[in-house]
């Protein structure tokens, strides 16, 4: 099971960006989603939570209001829809999948903060 | 409160075995965990869930020097025979209503 993140990169304090993990897993739409982030020399962070059917979502209280958790099934992806970012966002962010929810990760997306 | 205990080191010889502790808070005691390991310079990746009889189930291609146990409100970690490439950040997680949550991760050094 691969996962790509693609959208991460520049942007500036209060900008907006759009993360984006490609599952090849046929049966990515059994699986639970999730963000997890991890800031610089730091631990990881829990984000996001999204249910198979994409009903079911869940947010740490650090990005509830701010962050938006989606899936598409057919095309094998979801997404993190990041507003309001602040300089304490920057972090590297994985994407994970799983029966529980983590039994597969990405390498990472880049997110920078900065003006 | 929900919170996952762990020490923020560790260091064992290569060859040997390391215990690794995960404490779940008061009220959370029976909770089942998962263990992660990141690599120096690596993304995540996840090694077992360790519920509260100290049952295992570990990912795709874990090796078995890698098992798990629990004693309370303490899971477990073991890695036997240890190698330079055990050396790495060890995080616990855990599954709470409306909520996921990790530990702060231990570091582990092999000597």
């Amino acid at each position: 099971v691969q996962l790509v993140e693609s959208g991460g990169g520049l942007v500036q304090p209060g900008g907006s960006l759009r993360l984006s993990c490609g599952v090849s897993e046929s049966t990515f739409s059994k699986f639970e989603a999730n963000w997890v982030r991890q800031a610089p020399g730091k631990g990881l962070q829990w984000l996001s939570h999204i249910g198979s059917s994409g009903k079911t979502k869940y947010y740490s209280d650090s990005v509830k209001g701010r962050f938006t958790t989606s899936r598409e099934n057919a095309q094998r992806s979801f997404y993190l829809q990041m507003n309001t970012l602040t300089v304490d966002d920057t972090a590297i962010y994985y994407c994970a999948i799983g029966n529980l929810g983590f039994e597969y990760w990405g390498q990472g997306a880049l997110v920078i903060v900065s003006a | 409160q929900l919170l996952l205990t762990q020490s923020p080191s560790a260091s064992a010889s290569l060859g040997a075995s390391v215990n690794l502790t995960c404490t779940l808070s008061s009220g959370h005691t029976t909770y089942a965990i998962a263990w992660h390991q990141q690599q120096p310079e690596k993304g995540p990746r996840y090694l077992m869930k360790v519920d509260d009889s100290g049952r295992y189930w570990k990912g795709d291609g874990v090796p078995d020097r890698f098992s798990g146990s629990s004693s309370g409100a303490d899971r477990y970690l073991i890695i036997s025979s240890l190698q330079s490439d055990d050396e790495a950040d060890y995080y616990c997680q855990t599954w709470g209503a409306g909520s996921r949550l990790f530990g702060g991760g231990t570091s582990l050094t092999v000597l």
